[in-house]
């Protein structure tokens, strides 16, 4: 099993709704990453989990709340959003983890195909 | 700071020829990979092919080559007999040792394949 799966693919809430994003894999890899996603432009990291812990928040506002149950399972929660937080948000995995004395993240990424968000 | 630039927003080739997209970097780092990342319209992204800094050899992956100039910090993909289903946004990207670990993403070059 080579892939990173996503769900729901597309999701669309209002402003006071509460939803949350899933991403499983069952690879074994040991770090997944929260990717945020505008149309024609790159991939932003949000989050990454290496080893099931935060390891990263690129200074993400509040209403986007990473959670990470175990190895295979990486959540995120999704609270008052804004319309301009309307993306593809992609969630990717990578064999290694980050930081491991010894080792080297490789930076190969799997990417799952994405939950396109809309906020009303 | 690391840096990737893709001087090239949109690039098209006919089916059968042969394309290069280009890429520089920026980085003080001396042991880092470089990536090539495809993302086809509304599929998900994949790795073309990877190249480690310490390899002097180019990475070939099938149809898929990069010329990597470490002095010039330029890493070039060369897509060899384009197909219909090589039409993707292409994303080159950086990661160093030793530093934040985080992969570096270009802006992306559209690559259309005209049939």
């Amino acid at each position: 099993d080579t892939e990173v799966t996503q769900t729901p693919k597309h999701l669309v809430m209002g402003m006071t709704n509460k939803k949350s994003l899933k991403c499983e894999q069952h690879m074994g890899h040991r770090a997944m990453y929260w990717y945020k996603q505008k149309a024609k432009k790159p991939p932003e990291l949000m989050f990454v989990y290496s080893y099931e812990k935060l390891s990263i928040n690129e200074s993400v506002p509040s209403r986007f709340s990473p959670e990470c149950p175990n190895s295979s399972l990486l959540n995120l929660h999704l609270h008052a959003l804004q319309p301009e937080d309307s993306a593809l948000y992609l969630c990717a995995s990578s064999q290694q983890g980050l930081g491991l004395a010894g080792g080297f993240n490789t930076g190969e990424l799997f990417f799952g195909e994405g939950s396109r968000l809309t906020v009303l | 700071a690391q840096t990737v630039t893709q001087s090239q927003p949109e690039m098209s080739v006919q089916e059968a020829e042969t394309v290069t997209l280009s890429c520089t970097y920026d980085t003080s780092e001396s042991d880092y990979y470089l990536f090539w990342y495809k993302q086809p319209p509304s599929r998900q992204m994949i790795l073309v092919i990877r190249q480690e800094a310490y390899k002097q050899q180019n990475a070939t992956e099938n149809r898929f080559s990069v010329n990597f100039q470490k002095a010039a910090k330029s890493f070039s993909l060369k897509i060899s007999d384009s197909q219909l289903g090589d039409a993707a946004m292409y994303f080159c990207a950086h990661i160093t040792q030793g530093g934040s670990e985080k992969l570096v993403f270009g802006k992306g070059t559209k690559l259309t394949v005209n049939p």
